[in-house]
């Protein structure tokens, strides 16, 4: 089974600081995705990386495979980026059998 | 934008009653999904739903769960004796071509047991 490590568990920033939040897993995978989930529970796919890195205006996601490490950064953070941030990973197969993580609260104040 | 549309928002239900939730997932995709969060904890998952049937299933789901895609739009979850322990948030998503594809969530539909 593929634990799911995230961190920070809650964050707090000043708006316009630079955010990291870390997710670690334990077996191998095929896909890790960062979902973005709304106060009011919607949620919304962020990325799905297999290696290396991928850019969405000011998201940054980064996965380390050998380390079984991805990051995600928020530059220039705004008060609507408050959300909670999950890690998803794909361990195998032909579709979306997600493990999530328990998630990161982030909170931006202006 | 394309997106999924989950009715109803919010449930209430006396326990052994049975619900029905349903989605409207986007009109070209293929693959489809269900998901479930309990409050407070991690979202899981429940069932894949390709081609007509059940192509994987968690654990969480057993034979009280079922899905169907009645006609071509709609995709259901029904939950034929609901317990207490089933309140949760539902989650459906789609996407149109498996892992290749990207997967779009519905709002969720927030399901309570009394």
């Amino acid at each position: 089974k593929n634990e799911v490590e995230q961190s920070p568990q809650n964050l707090t920033a000043q708006e316009g600081e630079f955010i990291t939040i870390n997710c670690s897993y334990s077996v191998g995978i095929s896909a890790l995705h960062w979902l973005q989930q709304h106060p009011g529970g919607g949620i919304v796919s962020l990325f799905m990386l297999s290696s290396g890195k991928k850019k969405h205006g000011r998201l940054i996601a980064t996965i380390n495979i050998q380390e079984k490490h991805s990051s995600l950064h928020i530059t220039a953070s705004h008060p609507r980026d408050s959300a909670v941030y999950i890690c998803a990973l794909n361990s195998g197969g032909s579709n979306y059998k997600l493990t999530f993580g328990k998630g990161t609260l982030l909170t931006v104040n202006p | 934008e394309p997106e999924v549309t989950q009715t109803p928002s919010h449930q209430v239900t006396q326990m052994g009653q049975e619900v029905i939730l349903r989605c409207v997932p986007i009109s070209n995709h293929l693959y489809f999904y269900w998901y479930r969060q309990i409050l407070g904890q991690k979202v899981e998952f429940l069932v894949s739903f390709y081609n007509n049937e059940i192509s994987e299933k968690s654990e969480i789901f057993d034979d009280q769960f079922s899905v169907e895609r009645p006609d071509g739009s709609n995709f259901t979850l029904k939950i034929r004796s609901t317990k207490l322990e089933d309140s949760a948030m539902y989650f459906c998503a789609s996407t149109w071509g498996g892992l290749a594809g990207e997967l779009f969530f519905g709002e969720g539909s927030r399901l309570t047991v009394l």
